[in-house]
């Protein structure tokens, strides 16, 4: 069945490790975004990209990182984890950067201790 | 920067229909979009406004006025499953999407 696919469902951390979440695709959409969503404020864009090989950052971005070597995976990498960065993951793509919809992953939901 | 407001939360007995409203500030946007979520799931994609006006898929209509900074979500003939959070999205070139903090439907008996 196509869509995304996102690993782990749900991590429990130490604070001050490092942890990357992975994200794939097989709809060969050229675009993928990557979302935190806490409790009263909605969703909120880390990082995305637009097509393979590039990156741009969100409204979110410090602590994170992503990269894009190929159109199906987009992982985000927390370098060193801390408590405030525990949140529900969504990663996202879309057919182009201007086309919608965005189809979203069922999340990670990342607990740091 | 970009803004979007929201009722937090919103009650409709089954078989009704409800209105959610989302006003915005922006200095330029492509469309205005509209997703569900689930408690717990991913969000699912409901409509697009890219000009003003009236969008119908189904039970659910969208409106976009850009004149007036103001967007709705309408759903008709409520069913108990349409118990979800809505958000209302401000889209660019880009792709990227800004959230509002999402409106909380609880549809009852």
């Amino acid at each position: 069945i196509a869509g995304i696919t996102q690993a782990p469902t749900s991590q429990i951390l130490a604070a001050g490790r490092r942890m990357t979440l992975r994200c794939t695709q097989d709809m060969r959409h050229n675009a993928m975004y990557w979302y935190r969503q806490d409790l009263g404020l909605g969703l909120r864009l880390i990082h995305y990209s637009n097509t393979a090989g590039t990156t741009g950052k969100g409204e979110v971005p410090d602590g994170y990182s992503v990269s894009r070597a190929n159109t199906d995976d987009f992982p985000l990498t927390l370098a060193s984890a801390v408590p405030s960065q525990t949140s529900v993951y969504f990663c996202a793509s879309s057919p182009r950067a201007d086309n919608q919809p965005q189809h979203f992953g069922d999340g990670t939901r990342l607990s740091i201790l | 920067g970009q803004s979007l407001e929201q009722p937090s939360e919103v009650t409709a007995v089954e078989g009704a229909i409800v209105q959610i409203n989302c006003t915005y500030q922006t200095s330029g946007f492509y469309g205005l979009s509209w997703y569900q979520q689930h408690d717990g799931g991913a969000p699912t994609f409901l409509s697009y406004n890219a000009l003003d006006g009236l969008e119908e898929t189904g039970r659910f209509s969208s409106f976009l006025s850009r004149s007036d900074s103001y967007g709705y979500l309408l759903l008709q003939e409520l069913q108990m499953k349409d118990s979800a959070s809505y958000f209302c999205a401000l889209g660019g070139n880009t792709g990227k999407l800004i959230f509002g903090q999402g409106t909380t439907l609880q549809v009852k008996p």
